[in-house]
């Protein structure tokens, strides 16, 4: 079983539309990761958690919103989907300290 | 700013044939340089870690370099399977977050 599960795995929706992307871990991480990856730009930091209670901003948080449950769990909310979130959407998790990050396999979004 | 450049964007090489990747970066202090494979349809998969100019690391067919400025992942012979897409990321001094680069598509035909 993945280390890091993201589901679903592809969604196609319209716009306007809630959507939620769901992160789970089995690592025991306590630190977790929302990117989007678009081509020729990289990965983007959506927002990042570093325990239940502790939530934070990156680089392209406008138009999206976070949730951790639990320390194994981190979803990405889209409120009011737009075509120009469509993107690949990546889950990560991690320890403190200059530790690599581990990835999920992805959500690829699309926004008609 | 912290940025992160990768070259060449595609890098296309027939089996055997070594070659080098190149990810260059500009942060105020280097925690960390990571590099990840990612093959289509997966999530970047880590690689190596290297923390101070002159270290290196190897795995099978590969070999990162580190120096102050940039970081080298060599292929030596490779084989179809190292076709993949290859992403660096820095992590700096004051930061707790990864700046990544935008990849290079590495292709390696039989």
């Amino acid at each position: 079983d993945a280390d890091v599960t993201q589901t679903p795995r592809n969604r196609i929706t319209k716009t306007g539309k809630r959507i939620m992307l769901e992160c789970s871990q089995t690592k025991g991480h306590d630190r977790m990761y929302w990117y989007r990856q678009d081509p020729g730009l990289g990965l983007r930091l959506i927002y990042y958690s570093f325990d239940v209670k502790d939530i934070n901003k990156g680089e392209i948080s406008d138009g999206y919103s976070v949730s951790r449950q639990a320390q194994a769990k981190f979803s990405l909310s889209l409120e009011s989907a737009i075509p120009n979130q469509t993107a690949l959407y990546f889950c990560a998790t991690g320890y403190a300290g200059n530790q690599p990050q581990h990835f999920g396999d992805g959500t690829r979004l699309s926004i008609l | 700013e912290d940025q992160v450049t990768q070259s060449p964007e595609a890098l296309r090489l027939q089996e055997g044939e070594s070659s080098s990747l190149n990810c260059s970066y500009t942060v105020s202090g280097l925690r960390g340089l990571f590099w990840y494979r990612q093959d289509p349809g997966k999530g970047p998969e880590f690689l190596f870690t290297l923390y101070s100019a002159g270290e290196e690391k190897e795995k099978e067919r590969l070999k990162a370099t580190l120096t102050k400025k940039e970081s080298f992942l060599h292929i030596t012979a490779p084989k179809p399977e190292d076709s993949a897409t290859y992403l660096c990321a820095v992590q700096a001094d004051y930061g707790q977050n990864f700046v990544f680069g935008p990849g290079t598509r590495l292709s390696v035909l039989p």
